[in-house]
């Protein structure tokens, strides 16, 4: 099974500021034969379900703001925040689905503005 | 744009089951897999389970393997879970998703409160 772990478990950023919240796979999940990496980013404010923010490791959702961003390839991701505002508040979570049709999200990246 | 209307849930006793329903619309239901997902009280997310567009496969976490089953009623725009032999570490609030292997969430969840 996929481990999925994610840095820090919460984190403290600025109006303004940029966030930058990891991933890490236990094993790859690039498909060598599409040269895909098999990850989401999900968003997830407080009584709300999650909302898909990337998937592709770094293709944005339709409405989704370009100040979030996907980055990363094999075991290594960061979903990044350029600019954080107040409505970023939430806990974000990572999902592989390498292993489809099963898949494992992280543990959850509390974001709190400082 | 997906809505997901999830119901069926409540208080429980340990042993006990529920019937979990969704009702999907503002898509092609029967072209989709769908998922449920759910997050106990203060904690995580977590796939359950899925099941292909016409019901032939059907997929479990390990810890829900033998005690929960997944359908769909096409006709009907709708997904079910039947939990049984509840634990208490099944309470959560249960979310149905439209699979895509990333998940489009369009609830606000039920939710399953398993205690004695």
């Amino acid at each position: 099974d996929i481990v999925m772990t994610q840095s820090p478990d919460s984190l403290a950023v600025s109006l303004g500021e940029r966030a930058t919240i990891n991933c890490k796979t236990s094993q790859s999940i690039l498909y060598s034969s599409n040269n895909k990496n098999y990850l989401a980013w999900y968003q997830q404010k407080p009584g709300q379900p999650p909302k898909l923010l990337i998937h592709w490791a770094s293709t944005r959702e339709s409405g989704v703001p370009d100040r979030f961003s996907g980055s990363g390839s094999g075991t290594d991701f960061a979903l990044t925040i350029s600019s954080v505002q107040a409505e970023d508040v939430a806990v974000y979570y990572c999902q592989e689905y390498y292993s489809t049709p099963l898949y494992t999200f992280g543990q959850g990246t509390k974001l709190e503005i400082k | 744009e997906v809505q997901l209307v999830e119901s069926g849930g409540g208080l429980v006793q340990p042993g006990g089951s529920l019937r979990l329903s969704c009702v999907a619309s503002g898509f092609t239901f029967s072209s989709y897999w769908m998922s449920w997902v759910r997050q106990a009280p203060g904690k995580g997310l977590e796939w359950v389970a899925n099941i292909k567009q016409d019901g032939s496969e059907k997929h479990y976490v390990d810890s829900v393997k033998g005690r929960f089953t997944i359908s769909r009623d096409n006709a009907k725009n709708s997904l079910f879970l039947q939990i049984n032999s509840l634990r208490v570490e099944d309470t959560a609030v249960y979310y149905c998703a439209r699979d895509e292997m990333w998940l489009i969430h369009g609830g606000q969840g039920t939710l399953v409160t398993v205690s004695s």
